[in-house]
């Protein structure tokens, strides 16, 4: 399984940006959660949210607000949006397959390589 | 942040043993994860549910988990082995991922 994430590099404040992760050797309505998660500079990993392969989603709370995950079986992807960023939105953006077991125990067995998006004027 | 808290490096001499804590009161009843991450490189998963080995990651890898602290126990470290080690949870108060700032592992 491989993903490859797509993104605009620089957006401008206060503008949406959105990636998209591609996926190889496993089709997204199969069964998995698809998330992103992103880091900011010097910082730890943030989770920004999960789509279940029905189309439920789960978000971190901070973010639920500006984001919204969509999945895009014709062509195998899913993506991210996120609305009016700003400078704290830079980050390395990761996209991955999750595997769960209960509610709650959720793992990233496979991760992109990472798109990174910088935020500025 | 609700990030949990992980030591900042740990270095050991290679063939002896290393151990990556990771603890916070966000640990809860979960399963704890472990990643790997090398210099421009993803991250890999090196275990998962708390104790289980992914494909392809050799039984020197083990973990454990007390009430508040994961632990990723290394054993005949290797100089491959040298990376940034970090845990993922999940913060059943907020119902979010959470995941731990990393350790560097350096291998002498």
């Amino acid at each position: 399984v491989q993903l490859q994430e797509s993104g605009p590099g620089l957006v401008r404040p206060s503008e949406p940006m959105s990636l998209t992760c591609t996926v190889s050797g496993d089709s997204i309505t199969s069964g998995h959660y698809w998330g992103w998660v992103r880091q900011p500079p010097g910082e730890e990993m943030e989770w920004i949210g999960f789509i279940f392969h029905t189309g439920t989603t789960l978000y971190n709370p901070s973010l639920k607000s500006r984001v919204t995950i969509s999945l895009h079986p014709s062509t195998n992807h899913f993506s991210l949006s996120l609305a009016s960023t700003t400078a704290a939105d830079t980050a390395l953006y990761y996209c991955g397959r999750s595997n769960y077991g209960d509610f709650g125990d959720f793992w990233f067995e496979y991760w992109g390589q990472g798109s990174l998006v910088t935020v500025s004027s | 942040s609700y990030g949990q808290t992980q030591p900042q490096s740990v270095s050991v001499a290679p063939g002896q043993t290393a151990i990556i804590t990771c603890g916070g009161d966000n640990i809860g009843s979960k399963s704890v994860q472990w990643y790997r991450q090398k210099p421009g490189q993803a991250p890999e998963l090196v275990l998962y549910f708390t104790t289980d080995l992914p494909s392809g990651i050799p039984r020197r890898f083990s973990g454990s988990k007390s009430a508040d602290t994961a632990t990723l126990t290394i054993s005949g470290v290797e100089a491959g082995d040298e990376a940034v080690y970090f845990c993922q949870g999940w913060d059943s108060r907020r119902d979010l991922v959470v995941f731990g700032r990393g350790t560097l592992l350096t291998v002498l």
